[in-house]
């Protein structure tokens, strides 16, 4: 069954620190991954995509960072910010084929001053 | 900067009434989608629409629901007798002609079913 799964569920961590989310998924093959933003109430926005061959995007303080054959991703956060806190979903589409994007559950950030 | 609008932003309806959500797209894209997210729970995946049918849906979309794109800008979503499970967030998105676009998605719909 195609899954996306991330860790942690949730994290706090002090302004200026650096994080690093995980999303490790089952789906394949697999057309792009996508890690989105998700503030509280609103609709996700989109920080990266990356196709089954690109390694690493970046996005300002954002990195995705990107392991087809452990089927890993990964979002480092650098230099957090208290903008920053949110949800981080990880998103997976399966192939070129089909719109049924598949997403995770999401990491909650929580930056503390 | 080019958005995505639904309204309204929150609607409160009773069971087994009929509710209409919209969405206004980004104008040049070719691409929509609604997705509902119960609270606390992960986005999931509805319906897609191209060229003014619906390319693909889930298996949550099921008869209760119906998608149109009646005049060119908007896109409804309709269910026609809700249901307590319906209670959700619902969120339309589109995108441009390639697969690689982004998503752009908007702000949600909040939906109350008593």
């Amino acid at each position: 069954k195609n899954q996306v799964e991330q860790s942690p569920q949730s994290l706090i961590i002090l302004e200026g620190k650096n994080c690093t989310l995980q999303c490790n998924y089952t789906v394949s093959p697999f057309s792009n991954l996508r890690w989105y933003k998700q503030d509280t109430g609103r609709g996700p926005v989109s920080l990266t995509i990356m196709t089954f061959s690109e390694n690493t995007k970046s996005n300002g303080r954002y990195t995705a960072t990107l392991d087809a054959d452990t089927k890993q991703s990964s979002l480092h956060i650098t230099a957090s910010q208290l903008s920053d806190s949110a949800s981080y979903i990880c998103v997976v589409r399966p192939t070129s084929g089909t719109y049924k994007y598949i997403f995770g559950t999401g990491t909650r950030l929580k930056v503390l001053a | 900067e080019p958005e995505v609008t639904q309204t309204p932003s929150h609607q409160v309806t009773q069971m087994g009434q009929e509710v209409i959500l919209r969405c206004v797209p980004i104008s040049n894209h070719l691409y929509f989608y609604w997705y509902r997210q119960i609270l606390g729970q992960k986005v999931e995946f509805l319906v897609s629409f191209y060229n003014n049918e619906i390319s693909e849906k889930s298996e949550i979309f099921d008869d209760q629901f119906s998608v149109e794109r009646p005049d060119g800008s908007n896109f409804t979503l309709k269910i026609r007798s809700t249901k307590l499970e319906d209670s959700a967030m619902y969120f339309c998105a589109s995108r441009r002609e390639s697969s690689y676009n982004e998503q752009f998605f908007g702000p949600g719909t909040r939906l109350t079913v008593l």
